[in-house]
């Protein structure tokens, strides 16, 4: 069946590198995504791959596909406090299937 | 143009009581959904519209009703609120369907007493 998993929670400080892992099951995934979600708020749409891609880069966001092992990471450069928000992979086939989250920490 | 909205933003209800939660979207979108967050549990999907008149099921459909009489509302029907109901709900909506951009309402908080 369709599963997409995450680590929970990431802390880093401000200024480093962040890197969000996921994990998915489904190898028919056309498009993978990352959604950002702020508190109080609905998931926003950040960035997304499509399958046939290894890598994607968009600014401070960095996108990496390893169909092989179906793992996704978002590397986020550059880390501000504005970051902090919860962070959810999804993949979609006839449905889109989202992980658990990844709650991002910024410290000072 | 106010994109995705849902109403109410906060409902408690007690055991047994029945409540429709609203979606609305002025964006003419065919696809519409609804998931519920849960903590450690990520959004899981609830049921789903490709279009006027026709709905389907996602993961956890069991004690959720929907309807789709216009493109532009998605209401869900909570018959007899469970406290396993409790969660925040969340609509999307996206132009083709689930492999295009979501657009997310601001949430409603349930609490079934």
């Amino acid at each position: 069946g369709e599963d997409v998993e995450q680590s929970l929670f990431l802390s880093v400080r401000e200024g480093d590198s962040s890197v969000i892992n996921c994990t998915y099951t489904d190898s028919s995934s056309t498009y993978l995504y990352w959604y950002k979600q702020e508190p109080g708020a609905g998931l926003q749409l950040l960035t997304y791959i499509f399958s046939n891609m290894d890598m994607k880069q968009d600014q401070r966001l960095t996108v990496l596909l390893n169909k092989k092992d179906k793992h996704l990471s978002l590397r986020i450069a550059d880390t501000q406090t504005g970051d902090s928000a919860i962070y959810f992979c999804a993949e979609s086939t006839d449905k889109l299937i989202f992980g658990t989250g990844t709650r991002l920490q910024v410290f000072p | 143009n106010a994109g995705v909205t849902q109403t109410p933003k906060f409902q408690v209800l007690k055991t047994g009581q029945s409540m429709t939660l609203q979606c609305a979207q002025d964006m003419n979108h065919e696809y519409m959904s609804w998931y519920r967050q849960d903590p450690g549990m990520g959004l899981r999907l609830i049921h789903y519209s490709v279009g006027a008149g026709i709905t389907d099921q996602g993961e956890v459909p069991n004690g959720y009703n929907v309807s789709r009489s216009t493109t532009e509302d998605f209401p869900l029907r909570l018959l007899s609120a469970a406290p396993s109901q409790t969660s925040v709900y969340f609509c999307a909506t996206s132009f083709g369907g689930p492999q295009e951009t979501q657009y997310f309402g601001p949430g409603t908080r349930l609490l079934v007493l």
